[in-house]
């Protein structure tokens, strides 16, 4: 099955900057997606990264807050903007090759603001 | 929208422990995952069992889809097996969002 590599795998930045967060997976899959799981919590999806076209945004996340990208069918990032402590989490991204198919995960990027 | 809820929240167990993990959904499922997330954070696929039984080495899982539950048994524990055990589902609502449980947060102990 397809590898999916995530990187940074950590960071620790200061309030007011942005990190941008890249997830490669080895071969062309449907959809990628973009979690975030804050401490202690269970894993809440950001959005649904389209190839070719503006990411599918859940409610309470924004593309000016997380813009997304996504060039072609192996390959996304997702920009953290304006860093608050409050955006300390893990962030993950997904991919599955269609619907109803199981979804393999990136090992996450584990970003702390200072 | 779906509900998963999962039990128990937290379990300890000495190391060579059986235990069962229960993950509930309030509706019919076309996908249904079972994770291990790790000290590290790394999200670990265990298994994809929308219906059926499967065993990988010491881990097997159950799901019974006209009932609406799934298990996850985990046989002679190891330290290594501690982290949090997630379960995910999508249904026909809505094939591609997971929908997460709050996970059963698993210390094995020496």
């Amino acid at each position: 099955s397809a590898v999916i590599s995530q990187k940074p795998s950590r960071d620790i930045c200061q309030r007011g900057t942005s990190l941008t967060i890249q997830c490669q997976v080895d071969s062309q899959v449907t959809m990628m997606f973009w979690y975030r799981q804050q401490p202690g919590q269970s894993l809440t999806l950001i959005a649904t990264a389209n190839q070719g076209s503006e990411a599918t945004y859940e409610s309470g996340f924004v593309i000016d807050k997380f813009p997304i990208s996504r060039p072609n069918l192996t390959f996304s990032t997702l920009t953290v903007s304006n860093m608050s402590p409050e955006d300390s989490s893990i962030y993950l991204c997904s991919f599955t090759t269609g619907a109803g198919q199981p979804q393999h995960f990136g090992d996450g990027t584990r970003l702390s603001i200072l | 929208g779906i509900q998963v809820e999962q039990s128990p929240p937290d379990l300890i167990l000495q190391e060579g422990a059986n235990s069962t993990l229960r993950c509930n959904f309030s509706d019919s499922v076309n996908n249904l995952q079972w994770f291990h997330q790790n000290p590290w954070g790394q999200l670990i696929n265990l298994f994809y069992i929308p219906s059926g039984t499967k065993q990988n080495g010491r881990l097997s899982a159950t799901t019974v889809a006209t009932e609406r539950y799934s298990l996850l048994y985990i046989s002679s524990s190891q330290t290594t097996d501690s982290g949090v055990y997630f379960c995910a589902v999508t249904n026909a609502g809505n094939n591609r969002k997971l929908i997460w449980g709050l996970g059963t947060s698993l210390a094995v102990n020496p």
